[in-house]
C-alpha cells in the first residue's frame, strides 16, 4: 500500500517558470513532511520540510504548501533554473513509535529547459 | 558532501551469495537508517539503529540484517541474494533518534546480483 502518492512522474519546465510537484498521504499520524532532491549518482539531500501546524513554508525559491484537511502537500520552485534539474521526492513520517523511517513518494524527474 | 560514507560504491555478486554493506555516519550522529532504492519500489525504509540498538524496522526482508557497532558505524548484511535484490542501498544518519529531524544520506552502494 503506497502511503504517499506523488505526481507527476516527470515534468518539463522552461527556465524562469514555476515547477509544481504534488503529494498526497493517507496516514493521518504523519507529522513531518520533507522534500528531498537527488542528482544522478548522489544520495537524496533535504531541500525543505514542513510540519502540519503551518500551511506554508518558504526558503528562497522553494515553497511547501500544506493542506491538512485534504492530506496534500506540494512543492513550488519559483524561477526554475537548469541547475534545479533533478529528481524530487516528497516524504512523510511520524514521531510516534513503530517504523519511524521516512515514507517516500515515487519521485518526480524534473527537467528545466534553458 | 553529506559526511556519510558508504562502502563499497559498487558491488556485483551472484545469486545465493552474501554481502555486507558498510556505513560510517557523520561525526556525532547516533542514528543510522538504511534505505533501498529500486526502479519499481522507489525508496523504501529498511531499518533504523540508534546508538547501537535497533529502533524500528520497515520493509526489511528476513534475509537481510543490520547492526550498529560501538564506534557507530553500521553494516547491512544481505544473504541468499536474489536478482530482485539488485538496487541502490543508502544509509542516512541524523543526530537524534526522532524521525522528524534532518537525515543526511550517503552516496549509496549499487548492488548488482547476477
Amino acid at each position: 500500500q503506497q502511503q504517499v502518492k506523488q505526481s507527476p512522474q516527470s515534468l518539463i519546465v522552461q527556465k524562469g517558470g514555476i515547477s509544481i510537484i504534488n503529494c498526497a498521504y493517507e496516514n493521518t499520524a504523519f507529522d513531518y513532511f520533507p522534500w528531498y532532491q537527488q542528482f544522478p549518482g548522489k544520495g537524496p539531500a533535504l531541500l525543505i520540510a514542513i510540519r502540519p501546524d503551518v500551511s506554508e513554508k518558504k526558503e528562497g525559491r522553494f515553497t511547501i504548501s500544506f493542506n491538512k484537511s485534504a492530506k496534500q502537500f506540494s512543492l513550488h520552485i519559483m524561477d526554475s533554473q537548469p541547475g534545479d534539474s533533478a529528481t524530487y521526492f516528497c516524504a512523510a513520517t511520524h514521531s510516534g513509535g513503530g517504523a519511524d523511517g521516512l515514507t517516500f513518494g515515487k519521485g518526480t524527474h524534473l527537467i528545466i529547459q534553458p | 558532501d553529506s559526511g556519510v560514507t558508504q562502502t563499497p560504491k559498487h558491488l556485483i555478486t551472484a545469486t545465493g551469495q552474501r554481502v555486507t554493506l558498510r556505513c560510517s555516519p557523520r561525526s556525532g550522529d547516533l542514528s543510522v537508517y538504511w534505505y533501498q532504492q529500486s526502479l519499481d519500489q522507489g525508496l523504501q525504509f529498511l531499518i533504523h539503529y540508534y546508538n547501537g540498538e535497533e529502533r524500528a524496522k520497515g520493509n526489511i526482508l528476513e534475509r537481510f540484517s543490520a547492526q550498529q557497532f560501538p564506534d557507530l558505524h553500521s553494516e547491512l548484511n544481505l544473504s541468499s541474494l536474489e536478482l530482485g535484490d539488485s538496487a541502490l542501498y543508502f544509509c542516512a544518519s541524523s543526530p537524534q533518534a526522532g524521525p522528524n529531524t534532518e537525515a543526511f544520506f550517503g552516496q549509496g552502494t549499487r548492488l548488482t546480483v547476477v
